[in-house]
């Protein structure tokens, strides 16, 4: 497998543009998660799903971030409108099913957003 | 929640030793350490589950006390490869698959 995918590996965008983040977790692994890393927040979690299905989503800044997973293997967040304070990294990264804690999780290489 | 980690930065000379610090005001489920080179994702290193645990190889290693509210990391004879931030991950509760991390310790080892 060629392990998790992000795409776009960079995205400068003006503020109140909408951008889209897209994720191919690898195959077989239940558990996709969403985390956005800046300077002074560290590796934020933002959402997870279990199965295609969105689990906790608490940790979703506003109501201008949004995530979707419609099927095993493709996730997309979406930030509308975009603003300066969104500019990070943002990573994907799956985990397989164990029916106990997590396992390792596999994070793609991240999406590096700027927004000007 | 997220965890505390300690110190938040750490430089080394090669050969020296180093202890990373996690926290967490309650018992956790799991504990998981991962190490970020600079530009690049996270890497898994090991995951700690019960308490008194100690696991990872002669190099690098790890504990998790038997409160399940603390873990620490080992770095033993560091090498220049070690340098990176390392962050602990952790599970709260059983069922609950959320993966917190800490704010990472950045370890620099100069030759």
């Amino acid at each position: 497998d060629a392990g998790v995918i992000q795409s776009p590996r960079h995205e400068v965008t003006e503020m109140g543009q909408e951008v889209t983040l897209r994720c191919k977790p690898i195959s077989g692994h239940d558990y996709l998660f969403w985390y956005r890393q800046t300077m002074m927040r560290g590796l934020e979690l933002l959402i997870y799903f279990n199965n295609n299905v969105p689990i906790d989503d608490s940790g979703m800044p506003e109501d201008r971030f949004s995530a979707k997973m419609p099927n095993a293997s493709f996730s997309t967040l979406k930030i509308q409108p975009s603003e300066p304070r969104d500019s990070a990294v943002y990573f994907c990264a799956s985990s397989p099913r164990t029916g106990g804690p997590l396992t390792e999780a596999f994070f793609g290489q991240g999406t590096r957003l700027t927004v000007v | 929640q997220q965890p505390v980690q300690s110190p938040q930065a750490v430089i080394l000379r090669e050969g020296e030793d180093a202890v990373i610090n996690c926290s967490s005001s309650k018992a956790l489920y799991s504990v998981h350490w991962y190490r970020q080179k600079h530009g690049e994702a996270p890497v898994f290193l090991m995951i700690l589950l019960k308490g008194g645990e100690q696991k990872g190889h002669e190099k690098i290693s790890a504990s998790f006390n038997e409160k399940k509210q603390q873990s620490s990391l080992y770095l033993t004879a560091s090498q220049l490869s070690y340098s990176g931030t390392y962050f602990c991950g952790t599970e709260t509760t059983v069922g609950n698959e959320k993966l917190t991390f800490g704010t990472g310790t950045r370890l620099t080892i100069i030759p």
